[in-house]
């Protein structure tokens, strides 16, 4: 069975644009989870989607959104782009909401 | 206020020795808890969890040990070998409104020397 795929893997925007990062769970999985990992903040919810629904949000602003198609594939968007972005973006599925989550390879994202 | 934490940013043990990795929490509605592997520019690989009904979880050489009185859980890895040489983060979730929400500590890097 494939596992979970982000696209793209590496990016690079420039401060004021945003992005979109995609993310395929493994198949089967309804619950896609997002993570933005730092060297200081260390590895950080962002969001849970679950059947289309958004489940459950961390503590980021408004300027991180994200949504989930009815083929549980999702997408995260980060519009003004700051430098602080700057991070490895995670995506995770689970099967349901009390399995283990399966990360994907992450997107890096650098904000220049 | 950091709800999960590894105390010990790094730990060296020899092959074919015990690798016993620590993790504490504070928040008393976390009941399952898990474990990941991270090799550098890769996504955390799961390892093992535990539910808080359970104080010990086995696989292989991975076992996980909760003491739900001390907020404490434990990974021992016997024996270590060299591939095991990587950053291990626990992780906590709690019921209801927590769902899907992984909280998790800040990694131990496990050199495992041959």
């Amino acid at each position: 069975k494939a596992g979970v795929t982000q696209t793209p893997r590496y990016l690079i925007k420039t401060r004021g644009q945003q992005v979109t990062l995609s993310c395929s769970p493994i198949s089967g999985h309804r619950s896609v989870s997002w993570y933005q990992q730092t060297p200081g903040q260390g590895l950080q919810f962002l969001f849970e989607y679950f059947s289309e629904t958004q489940r459950n949000k961390g503590n980021f602003p408004g300027r991180f959104s994200g949504r989930q198609f009815s083929n549980s594939r999702s997408e995260m968007n980060v519009s003004t782009l700051e430098l602080g972005d700057s991070a490895l973006y995670l995506c995770a599925s689970s099967l349901s909401d009390r399995s283990e989550q399966y990360f994907g390879p992450g997107t890096r994202l650098t904000v220049t | 206020d950091q709800q999960v934490k590894q105390n010990s940013p790094s730990l060296s043990v020899q092959e074919g020795r015990i690798s016993i990795l620590n993790c504490d929490y504070t928040n008393s509605m976390f009941d399952y808890f898990l474990w990941y592997k991270k090799y550098p520019a890769e996504g955390p690989t799961f390892l093992i969890s535990i539910s808080s009904i359970k104080d010990k979880n086995e696989d292989g050489r991975f076992t996980v040990f909760l003491n739900k009185s001390a907020k404490h859980l434990s990974l021992h890895i016997v024996p270590s070998q060299p591939g095991d040489s990587a950053v291990y983060f626990c992780a906590a979730s709690g019921r209801s409104s927590n769902t899907g929400k992984l909280i998790f500590g800040q990694g131990t890097t496990l050199q495992v020397k041959p």
